[in-house]
């Protein structure tokens, strides 16, 4: 399967401050990201969706101000949660996908505590 | 919307018994499903796909099984190992929209 890597794996950080989170695509282009986030023993859940070289396409209910999404290169996307607050302690999950692959796949997600 | 969802939100089986893991869909015109797999702390990890045209596939230790008559699958793991805990989750690929997900059957490994 296609390899993906998140930086950093856990962040802790204060209420106020920023955190960026990056997800890299190791070999395979990946034309469209989605990020998720998953809350202590739920399912996933779809925060954005964004196609390289485009402005992010967000999901009812998330702050699109608050969670800046770059995807500015085929291989790079990063989450900037700003402003951080004890509620958007999640786990944030990355999932590129190619053009040419039906299937998503998946980074190892980064824990985000704001204490 | 889903247009998958899970039977069973857990499920406790015996090392070395087999387990199996249902899901059903409600989109007769699927094509395509994934399973994945959810270990604590990281995230899914792909484990088998299946395509209608089949109504089987194996791999390593698991088998998907697939009726379309009835909108079903089942991921089929063999000899469950703890390493096998986990919670399993089965996806229908929807084109270029992104995969969403049900609860999940969260499986537990009795040693």
């Amino acid at each position: 399967g296609a390899v993906v890597s998140q930086h950093p794996s856990r962040v802790i950080c204060k209420s106020g401050t920023s955190v960026k989170i990056e997800c890299r695509s190791l070999d395979f282009q990946a034309t469209t990201m989605f990020w998720y986030r998953q809350f202590p023993k739920q399912s996933l859940m779809l925060m954005a969706t964004s196609n390289e070289g485009s402005k992010a396409t967000y999901e009812q209910g998330v702050e699109k101000d608050k969670f800046l999404i770059n995807h500015a290169s085929l291989t790079l996307s990063t989450l900037t949660v700003t402003s951080a607050h004890p509620e958007d302690s999640s786990f944030y999950i990355c999932s590129p996908r190619g053009s040419h692959l039906d299937t998503q796949y998946f980074g190892p997600g980064t824990r985000l505590t704001v204490l | 919307g889903e247009n998958v969802g899970l039977h069973l939100p857990t499920l406790s089986v015996q090392e070395g018994d087999n387990s199996i893991i249902n899901c059903a869909y409600s989109n007769s015109a699927s094509d395509y499903f994934i399973w994945y797999k959810q270990e604590s702390g990281k995230g899914p990890q792909f484990i088998i796909d299946i395509r209608s045209n089949m109504d089987k596939r194996q791999g390593q230790r698991v088998t998907v099984l697939l009726n379309k008559t009835v909108k079903h699958l089942s991921l089929q793991i063999a000899a469950t190992q703890p390493g096998d805990s986990a919670v399993y989750f089965c996806a229908e690929p929807p084109g270029n929209t992104p995969l969403v997900f049900g609860k999940g059957t969260r499986l537990s490994v009795i040693a």
